[in-house]
């Protein structure tokens, strides 16, 4: 199993440039999740999904857009990227029955500058 | 507010020490994680609890619910253990999302 695929790995934008994020997985979780991890500081939640057509926001969701179209994929749109958003990107799935979670899965990150 | 706190934010140990790292929150929990991150790394998940008590290979992970603290524990402690370790809570009324704590970096010297 893959598990939970990103791309790209690492990625230079320029101020006011736009780029979309891949995230797919393959273990047929329901739940999706973008964080972003700065210096110092935990992982903030960006957006997440329930479920195929669900999206909703997180701590974190301007400058930020995500769709969710398929169980498998969740991708990430910035949209006029700004330097605040410097910063590594994670997504991550789960699956959950509403009464138990089973656990996390993360993918290696996007590290993304922009300049 | 639900929070979650690790200490300490940065441990240096010698190899064969015995590592501990801790990790409160603030409310009542469904669970807690640990992470492990190596530099430049992504997150893989260590330890899922709920309650009690976990052991994987030198790996130890406990919680207490009455004190809302949870301790990660590393035996024999090696070189390769060098990463950032993170806490991470999914809140009893928080949906399915996870509140991170900011991590503990250990580095082991040899």
């Amino acid at each position: 199993n893959a598990g939970v695929t990103q791309t790209p790995k690492f990625r230079i934008l320029k101020i006011g440039q736009s780029m979309t994020l891949q995230c797919a997985q393959d273990m047929n979780h329901n739940y999706m999740y973008w964080y972003r991890q700065d210096p110092g500081m935990g992982l903030k939640l960006i957006y997440y999904s329930v479920g195929a057509g669900i999206t909703d926001k997180g701590e974190v969701p301007n400058g930020y857009n995500v769709s969710r179209s398929t169980t498998e994929d969740f991708p990430l749109r910035l949209e006029l990227a700004a330097p605040s958003q410097t910063s590594v990107y994670f997504c991550a799935s789960s699956y959950s029955t509403g009464e138990y979670n089973y656990g996390y899965t993360f993918g290696s990150g996007t590290r993304l500058t922009v300049v | 507010k639900n929070e979650v706190e690790q200490s300490p934010q940065n441990l240096t140990a010698q190899e064969g020490e015995f590592i501990t790292i801790n990790c409160s929150y603030s409310v009542g929990i469904s669970a807690l994680h640990w992470l492990q991150q190596h530099p430049g790394g992504g997150i893989v998940s260590l330890f899922m609890l709920s309650s009690g008590k976990k052991k994987h290979g030198r790996l130890i992970a406990t919680i207490n619910i009455q004190e809302k603290h949870s301790s990660l524990h590393i035996t024999a402690s090696h070189p390769r253990d060098s990463a950032v370790y993170i806490c991470a809570v999914r809140f009893r009324f928080g949906n399915e999302k996870l509140t991170f704590g900011t991590g503990t970096r250990l580095t082991i010297i040899p």
